[in-house]
Parts: structure tokens; sequence; C-alpha cells
């Protein structure tokens, strides 16, 4: 298994501004994921983090609205831009290591609000 | 599409064994995932079947019918800590490791 962190855990933030989460796999990955969860909800899949090249945004996520960056293996960041309150939520990383039949590991997510 | 169905609440009592179930549809099947989520905290990885059949870790087991489109997790000698959200996936079709979650079930249990 892998183990991952995210940071920050939790942050409250004004609408119009924009906050960046960080993910940190404790060993290489050859997928890493952002999901979001609504109150009450299940995950959704925002991306797949592509390493060195631009992410894969699913249905209803744009570029514009959660940049995402891979730089390397083991290192991912998402930013919600312009933030409004519908965008308060729980922000969830996930890596998938290869070989592994496919299974995800999740970070511990980062609760967000915005007022 | 595809499309997953679990029921969203469940009860139990202590020490009893309770059953979630899971239907899903979806083109080119690779595998079906069940994971744990304690509220408040990350989904943890509980199992993965991609045949049919009974898979047993320990207390939990799940079960796999390809050609009915259906799996379930089994929880036998429940205790207080597996009150919590238990979440069926199945890999997208054509995606590989992309997940598509169920809505969870949510499994309280009682003294």
């Amino acid at each position: 298994s892998a183990v991952i962190s995210q940071k920050p855990s939790r942050d409250i933030c004004q609408r119009g501004t924009s906050l960046t989460i960080q993910c940190q796999v404790d060993s290489q990955v050859t997928m890493m994921f952002w999901y979001r969860q609504q109150p009450g909800q299940s995950l959704t899949l925002i991306a797949t983090a592509n390493q060195g090249s631009e992410a894969t945004y699913e249905s209803g996520f744009v570029i514009d609205k959660f940049p995402i960056s891979r730089p390397n293996l083991t290192f991912s960041t998402l930013t919600v831009s312009n933030m409004s309150p519908e965008d308060s939520s729980i922000y969830l990383c996930s890596a998938g290591l290869a070989g592994d039949q496919g299974t995800q590991y999740f970070g511990p997510g980062t609760r967000l609000l915005v007022l | 599409g595809q499309n997953i169905d679990q029921p969203t609440e469940m009860t139990a009592t202590e020490g009893a064994i309770v059953q979630i179930n899971c239907t899903y549809q979806t083109s080119g099947f690779n595998g079906l995932f069940w994971y744990q989520q304690h509220a408040g905290e990350a989904p943890t990885f509980l199992s993965y079947n991609v045949l049919d059949g009974l898979e047993e870790k320990g207390r939990f087991s799940s079960f796999l019918s390809r050609s009915k489109g259906y799996s379930y997790l089994l929880l036998k000698e429940l205790q207080m800590k597996d009150s919590a959200s238990y979440l069926c996936a199945v890999p997208f079709s054509g995606g590989y490791n992309k997940l598509i979650f169920g809505a969870g079930t949510r499994l309280a249990v009682h003294p």
C-alpha cells in the first residue's frame, strides 16, 4: 500500500479566492487522482493527474476552475480557483500503484469551507 | 453508461452478520472494489473482486457474480467500530484505475 498525505487538512476561505492543495505519496505511483466529496455524498472524480503533462478532466470539471500539477511521480497539487460557497467540500487525493490490480489508496482529505 | 446501486442505510446489532449489496452496470468489467469510510476520514481499501465467487478476509468477505452484475460485502461478528459507510466502486469503462463510486451504504451498529 501507499501512504498519502495532504496539506492543508482544512481551510476556511473567502469567495473569489483560490486555494492550492498538496498531495504527497511515500512511493512512486503510476496514477494519481483528485476526487471531491460533498457533504453526505459519495466521491466524484475530478481528474487524473498526469506526470509531466496536462491533467485529464472528467465531465463537469475544467482546467480553469481546477488546475492540477504533477511535476513528478510522488507529488501533485489541485487548485480550487475563484471559489464560491458551492465549492465547499472535501477534496481527496488518491494514488494507484502499478501492478496492484488498480487498487487506489486515499489521502486524509482537505476540508474546505468557502464563505 | 455506468451505474452503481447500493442501499442508503442499514442498521445491525453488535455481534450479528450483515450483508451489504451492490448492483452495477458497466461495459468492459475490470473488477469491483469495496471501501470503508468512517465519518470524517478517507476511504480505506477493503477488497477487490474480479472473478466470480467469495473472497474471505477475516471478518469481512466479498462476493461477486459478473453475470448478474452483483456483489455483496458480508460483515461477521459486528463490532461498534464497523459503523461506517461502505462504498462499492468499479473502474470506468476503458479507464485504467479510474473509479466510479456508488453512493455508499451507511451502516449503524447498535449494542
